[in-house]
């Protein structure tokens, strides 16, 4: 079976600007969790999607939000992009849910500059 | 009190020894434990999950789990230097919304 993946691997922004982040599940998996990892701030826990729908959220400002498609892809966007948004986007799949087994991705490099 | 705690580290153990690597979390619900493995530059990766009191062992690694003392911990046999990396502890916390929350790592280095 073919592991999660995401897309692109590294991004370059400008301040201001916006993003989108691309992340497959593995195949059969309908849960898509995003985190945040940061050198400062560890792994924090952005929002989660089931079946299309959004069913946990994190501390998280509003510039963050995300959706999933019916073939369980999800998409997160940040918007207007601030220097500390610099980070490791990780995209995690679970067959069941976020309470359970996690398999995360290879993440996508952001960089604000 | 941060929900999901770990020693940072590092922790040295030489090749061979057994490292034991511990982690406490805050929330007396919480149902699923879990403990992922992170080289540098790279992403998690599961090793473990434990749900009940008592020990579970997958190969080298066995985790142990203890609720009425809200701690976890990760022990892995004969340490290899392949084995030095981050290792991370994540609860699912069970208040409210189930989220999960991970700590903040414990760095292993294993000394050939």
């Amino acid at each position: 079976k073919a592991g999660v993946t995401q897309t692109p691997r590294y991004l370059i922004k400008t301040r201001g600007q916006q993003v989108t982040l691309s992340c497959s599940p593995i195949s059969g998996h309908r849960s898509v969790s995003w985190y945040q990892q940061t050198p400062g701030q560890g792994l924090q826990f952005l929002f989660e999607y089931f079946s299309e729908t959004q069913r946990n959220k994190g501390n998280f400002p509003g510039r963050f939000s995300g959706r999933q498609f019916s073939n369980s892809r999800s998409e997160m966007n940040v918007s207007t992009l601030e220097l500390g948004d610099s980070a490791l986007y990780l995209c995690a799949s679970s067959l069941r849910g976020s309470g359970y087994e996690q398999y995360f991705g290879p993440g996508t490099r952001l960089t604000v500059t | 009190q941060k929900e999901v705690e770990q020693n940072s580290g590092p922790l040295s153990v030489p090749e061979g020894a057994i490292a034991s690597l511990n982690c406490t979390y805050s929330d007396r619900v919480s149902q699923s434990f879990f403990w992922y493995r992170q080289y540098s530059g790279k992403s998690p990766e599961l090793i473990m999950s434990i749900y009940s009191n008592g020990d579970k062992e997958d190969g080298r690694f066995t985790a142990q789990l203890n609720k009425a003392s809200q701690y976890v911990s990760l022990l892995i046999r004969d340490s290899q230097p392949s084995d030095s990396a981050t290792y991370l502890c994540a609860v699912n916390i069970a208040s409210g919304t189930y989220k999960y929350i991970f700590g903040t790592g414990t760095r292993l280095k294993v000394l050939a």
